[in-house]
C-alpha cells in the first residue's frame, strides 16, 4: 500500500515550457486535490475532484488544468509555465465514508522551478 | 473567503518545556477543525480531527481542543522532544460534498535539546 505517490519529484522548467504532474492513490478515494505551498502563504488549493471524470477549481486555479480520467489518477498540467508557478505542490486524496470526516492523505511533494 | 488564523507563526522551546498554539476559524456552519503535523522535508500528516464542541483529543504527549462556539482550536505538546519540532497546520471545513479543506499558515516549533 503506497498511500499517495507523486512524479516527478523534482523539475526544472522553463518559461513557455509545459508539463504534467501525476498524482496516484491505491486507497480508493473519491476525492483529491492539488495544493500549491509557497513561503509564508500556506497550503492553497489549486483544483480539486470529487469524483473520476469530476474537476473543480480551488482558490488559485490559474495557469494550471486537471484530469481526473481514472479514479485512483489526478493529474495537474501547466500549459505555459510562469516563474510565478516556482513552488512546491502537493496531492491529497480524502474519502468521505465512515471513520474520520474528510481527513486529507498526502503525497510527498513535488518542487518545481521555473526559469 | 475564510480565514484560518494561527498564532504564533514560530515558536522556539526548549526540551523538556510544554508548549501550546492556537487555531481560530469562522464559528458559523462548522463541520470538522483538523491539526497537521508537516516535518521538514516530508508531507503533512494527520493528527487529529475533531468535530464536536469540547472535543479534546490526546495522542502521546500531544492533545488538542475544540471551541466551536467562539471559533478556536489549542494544540498542547507536554513537555517537548526534538522529535517535535515540525511545522503544524490547523484545517477547517465546513458541510460539503467536497471535503475542502482551509489551511492555516501553520506554527513552526523548533525544540532545542
Amino acid at each position: 500500500n503506497a498511500g499517495v505517490t507523486q512524479t516527478p519529484k523534482f523539475r526544472v522548467l522553463k518559461t513557455g515550457q509545459s508539463m504534467t504532474l501525476l498524482c496516484a492513490q491505491d486507497m480508493n478515494h473519491e476525492y483529491m486535490y492539488w495544493y500549491r505551498q509557497d513561503p509564508g502563504m500556506g497550503l492553497r488549493l489549486i483544483h480539486y475532484s470529487v469524483g473520476e471524470g469530476t474537476t473543480a477549481k480551488g482558490e488559485v486555479p490559474d495557469g494550471y488544468n486537471v484530469s481526473r480520467l481514472k479514479k485512483q489518477n489526478f493529474l495537474l498540467g501547466l500549459e505555459s509555465a510562469a516563474p510565478s508557478q516556482t513552488s512546491v505542490y502537493f496531492c491529497a486524496s480524502s474519502y468521505p465514508g465512515t471513520g474520520l470526516p474528510y481527513e486529507q492523505y498526502f503525497g510527498p511533494g513535488t518542487r518545481l522551478t521555473v526559469t | 473567503i475564510l480565514n484560518v488564523e494561527q498564532s504564533p507563526q514560530s515558536l522556539h522551546v526548549q526540551e523538556g518545556d510544554s508548549t501550546n498554539f492556537t487555531c481560530s476559524f469562522p464559528s458559523s456552519n462548522f463541520y470538522a477543525l483538523h491539526w497537521y503535523r508537516w516535518e521538514t522535508a516530508k508531507s503533512p500528516e494527520a493528527l487529529f480531527v475533531m468535530t464536536l464542541n469540547g472535543d479534546e483529543k490526546k495522542k502521546g504527549r500531544i492533545s488538542a481542543t475544540l471551541n466551536t462556539k467562539e471559533g478556536y482550536s489549542y494544540l498542547y505538546i507536554k513537555g517537548s522532544q526534538p522529535e517535535d519540532s515540525a511545522t503544524y497546520l490547523c484545517a477547517f471545513n465546513r458541510p460539503s460534498n467536497t471535503g475542502k479543506l482551509i489551511f492555516g499558515q501553520g506554527t513552526t516549533l523548533q525544540v532545542k535539546p
